[in-house]
């Protein structure tokens, strides 16, 4: 049974640029959240999609925005990248009981 | 003012020492409580729930004050492969289930020495 799986893994981009990401829940998850960890940072939370609507927001800009799909999986946008968007993208999967994350996107943004 | 905060560390102990690692929280309605652990750029795994009545896991304890707002974690004989990042976590009250968000400390470097 395959985790949670995120792509691509690594990511260089320009400022200005969008980026989007991808997740693959963990099999029978239904809700995926995302998570944007800084360096030296805890994991800070972006949104939470559930039956392909967006449930729960944190503290964002309209820049990041996602999507759910049938299957679950799910993506991540941002827009207008700045070089403060540089960080590690999680994904982190769960029906009822423990959320599982994916070993995550690193975004360089330069 | 952080609605999680821990101690940074690192916390640097040698090879069989207890070591104490504390969290407060500034939400008095949260929920649930847990410790993640996290390797060098890894992802976070879940290492164990945080109940009131406190629970242990092998060399493992952890225990909730929610008078106080404060989990702490313990690991008795450490072992090399302890070293990692330790991050405390909760979840806001107001929502339910093991779905909602959760808030991460910024997490305690452990670097157990030889």
């Amino acid at each position: 049974d395959a985790g949670v799986t995120q792509s691509p893994t690594h990511l260089i981009k320009t400022r200005g640029q969008q980026v989007t990401l991808r997740c693959s829940p963990k099999s029978g998850h239904d809700t995926v959240s995302w998570y944007q960890q800084a360096l030296g940072q805890g994991p800070q939370f972006i949104f939470q999609y559930y039956e392909e609507e967006e449930r729960q927001r944190g503290n964002f800009p309209d820049r990041f925005s996602g999507h759910q799909f049938p299957n679950y999986s799910s993506e991540l946008n941002v827009n207008a990248l700045l070089l403060g968007d540089s960080a590690l993208y999680l994904c982190a999967s769960t029906k009822t009981g423990e959320a599982f994350f994916g070993q995550g996107t690193r975004l360089t943004v330069v | 003012r952080k609605e999680v905060e821990q101690d940074p560390g690192p916390f640097n102990v040698p090879e069989g020492a207890t070591v104490a690692f504390n969290c407060t929280y500034s939400n008095s309605a949260s929920q649930s409580f847990f410790w993640y652990r996290q390797d060098c750029r890894k992802e976070p795994k879940l290492l164990m729930s945080v109940y009131s009545s406190g629970n242990e896991d092998g060399r493992f304890t952890a225990q909730l004050n929610r008078a106080s707002q404060y989990i702490s974690l313990l690991i008795r004989d450490s072992k090399l492969s302890d070293s990692a990042t330790y991050l405390c976590v909760v979840t806001p009250g107001g929502y339910g289930g093991a779905t909602n968000k959760l808030i991460f400390g910024t997490g305690t470097l452990l670097a157990v020495q030889p």
